[in-house]
């Protein structure tokens, strides 16, 4: 059973597209969020929603929205893709289980902007 | 804000001991966290400490020492699986997201 799961996997399109990446995740969790992993495999939180709520927005371009149309899914949509939008997005969910503090990631979507 | 620092890169070969330390600057603390990832895939847990000490699973540990904004991941007895890129993470008081380090990539070699 997959945790979170992320489609589509590899993404490659052209600039000025506007392009969908959808997550899902089936552990119950309220909390879920968008990360950006660049060439140099910083990673970076994008946007995180707490039960179909936005509270974190970092400074992201306005191109990115994300949508959370129930607190088990978290949708990220790109509008008008620029060569700088190819990266690694990652999913992740929150889990606050006894005593730890953990977050589930989905396994990624490489999106390559030509 | 948040900032982190740990070493780039890490050698060592296998059975041997590494360390891989991380130092934080946050406005508020919460705890810090571990994560491995291999080339290609997701962050995967591994680790947690919100209180000074020492956390152990299995071959790996993990410390923190709060009034020294430090803490390391220990690896024992290194193996070729464990060549990947382990990211230290911290949470303060006022994010429910995690601020991560740039990384460390273990080479462990034969």
């Amino acid at each position: 059973d997959t945790a979170v799961s992320q489609t589509p996997k590899y993404l490659v399109t052209q600039m000025g597209n506007d392009k969908s990446i959808k997550c899902e995740q089936n552990l119950g969790h309220d909390t879920m969020y968008w990360y950006k992993q660049d060439s140099k495999k910083f990673l970076k939180i994008m946007f995180s929603y707490n039960n179909k709520e936005l509270i974190i927005n970092e400074t992201v371009p306005n191109r990115f929205s994300p949508k959370s149309p129930d607190k088990a899914h978290l949708n990220l949509h790109i509008n008008s893709l620029e060569l700088g939008d190819s990266a690694v997005y990652f999913c992740a969910s929150r889990s606050l289980a006894g005593s730890t503090d953990t977050q589930y990631f989905g396994p990624g979507t490489r999106l390559t902007v030509l | 804000g948040q900032s982190l620092e740990q070493p780039s890169e890490v050698t060592a070969v296998e059975g041997a001991i590494v360390q891989i330390n991380c130092t934080y600057q946050t406005s508020g603390f919460y705890g810090l966290s571990w994560y491995q990832q291999h080339d290609g895939g997701a962050p995967t847990f591994l680790s947690y400490n919100a209180l000074d000490g020492l956390e152990e699973t299995g071959r790996f540990s993990s410390f923190l020492s709060r009034s020294d904004s430090y803490g390391y991941l220990l690896l024992q007895e290194l193996q070729m699986k464990d060549s990947a890129s382990y990211f230290c993470a911290v949470r303060d008081t006022g994010r429910r997201a995690l601020t991560f380090g740039s990384g460390t990539r273990l080479q462990v070699q034969p």
